[in-house]
This record gives C-alpha cells, structure tokens and sequence, in this order.
C-alpha cells in the first residue's frame, strides 16, 4: 500500500538555524512527491513538489530531493525565521490512481 | 480572485442529523477533493473527483457521499452523523489530475454530538 511517515514533532529552532524534516514514503510504482505547509488558522499550501527520481523541488528557500533508493523525500532550509513556523505535510500522488497521501505533519516553532 | 469557499466554517451538529458541507471553486479546475484532519493523523482523503460524474473513493470514504454535478461545485454529504466524523474537513481543488497545485478551502470544523 501507500503511506508517508514523517519526523514527529514540534522542532523547536532558533532563527537562521539550519532545518531538517525527514520524510519517508512507501509506495507501488513511482508516485509524486509534495510537501504543503499550514500556517495557524488556514489550509494547506502547497510549498514544493518532485514527479520523479533524482528531481529537486524549491521554493521560498525549502528544498527537497526525490530519492528513490531510500524512499525519502527530506524538507530542508538553510536559515529558517520566526516566518517559517507552521505545520510542514509530506504528502504522495500515487501514479496509478489519482489519490493523495498525506503524512501526520510536523510541527516547527522558530524562535527569535 | 482565485477561491475554494466552504460552508459553513463551523458547524455543531447532532447524531443522525444528515447534513452537508458545500464546496465551491472559481478556477474552472478538473480535480476536486475532500480530506479530513485530525490529530496525529495528518489529513486523509475521503473523495475526489476527476470531473463532472466522475468521483472515486479516498482511503476514508466510510460515512460520506459526494456528487459532482457540476464543475465548481463538489459537496460533501454525511447521511447520519456519528461522533467519530467529528473532525476538520478540508476542500481542495486542483487542474488536471491532482498533480498540479492543490488549491485548500478554509477548512469546516464539524463537532458531532
């Protein structure tokens, strides 16, 4: 079957620190990839995304690489600010129905 | 401007009582869906739909009805209400398959008593 487990949470960081959210997935055939993040209050945005093996998505400074022979997809950004804090999903596109995986989410606080 | 609307945001509501939960979108998208989001779950699909008449099940479909008669709109239709669907339901609507970005409503928050 398909499903997405990520790190739990809250990860507590000060600004300009350096962040890691780990993100493996299990899957039949090769399914997209996709982190969407939730501010307080709203839904899901969708912050990046990879379609296949070996592609890097980025965005607002988040980065994430598709990598197929340790199923992960691990979120980072080098220097995170008090901005970034929210809820971070990982979530997968199965290829062979048009279903979406979603992880647990993880919390991340940014301190001053 | 671009919008997935749901109604109503809140809403409290007993067992047994059918109810629905609309779901509106302004972009013309092919894909719609609905998650809910609960604590330590994350969200998990409950239906999705391709287009007009087409709706599949999501790993959640149990305790739901959708319909999908006309493009914007997408309801979600919970014939009788039990406590363990109290939860928040999300919207979301997307072009093509799903592989696009997805578009997410505001979210309805759904206490069954």
């Amino acid at each position: 079957g398909n499903s997405v487990t990520q790190m739990e949470g809250p990860v507590t960081l000060s600004e300009e620190a350096f962040l890691t959210i780990n993100c493996t997935y299990t899957a039949t055939g090769y399914p997209s990839l996709f982190w969407y993040v939730q501010y307080p209050g709203e839904g899901l945005q969708l912050l990046l995304k990879a379609t296949k093996a070996d592609d890097k998505g980025s965005n607002k400074g988040f980065e994430a690489t598709y990598r197929k022979e340790t199923t992960s997809f691990h979120l980072e950004k080098g220097s995170v600010q008090v901005s970034d804090s929210a809820v971070y999903f990982c979530a997968l596109k199965s290829r062979d129905f048009n279903k979406f995986y979603f992880g647990s989410g993880t919390k991340l606080n940014v301190k001053p | 401007e671009a919008q997935v609307t749901q109604n109503p945001r809140y809403l409290i509501t007993v067992t047994g009582k059918k109810l629905t939960v609309t779901c509106s979108q302004n972009m013309n998208h092919e894909y719609m869906s609905w998650y809910r989001q609960d604590p330590g779950l994350g969200l998990r699909q409950i239906y999705y739909s391709m287009n007009v008449e087409v709706t599949d099940k999501g790993d959640v479909p149990e305790g739901y009805k959708v319909s999908r008669k006309e493009k914007r709109n997408f309801p979600l239709i919970l014939e009788s209400p039990s406590p363990n669907q109290t939860s928040l339901y999300f919207c979301a609507s997307s072009f093509g398959t799903g592989l696009e970005t997805q578009y997410f409503g505001p979210g309805t928050r759904l206490l069954v008593l």
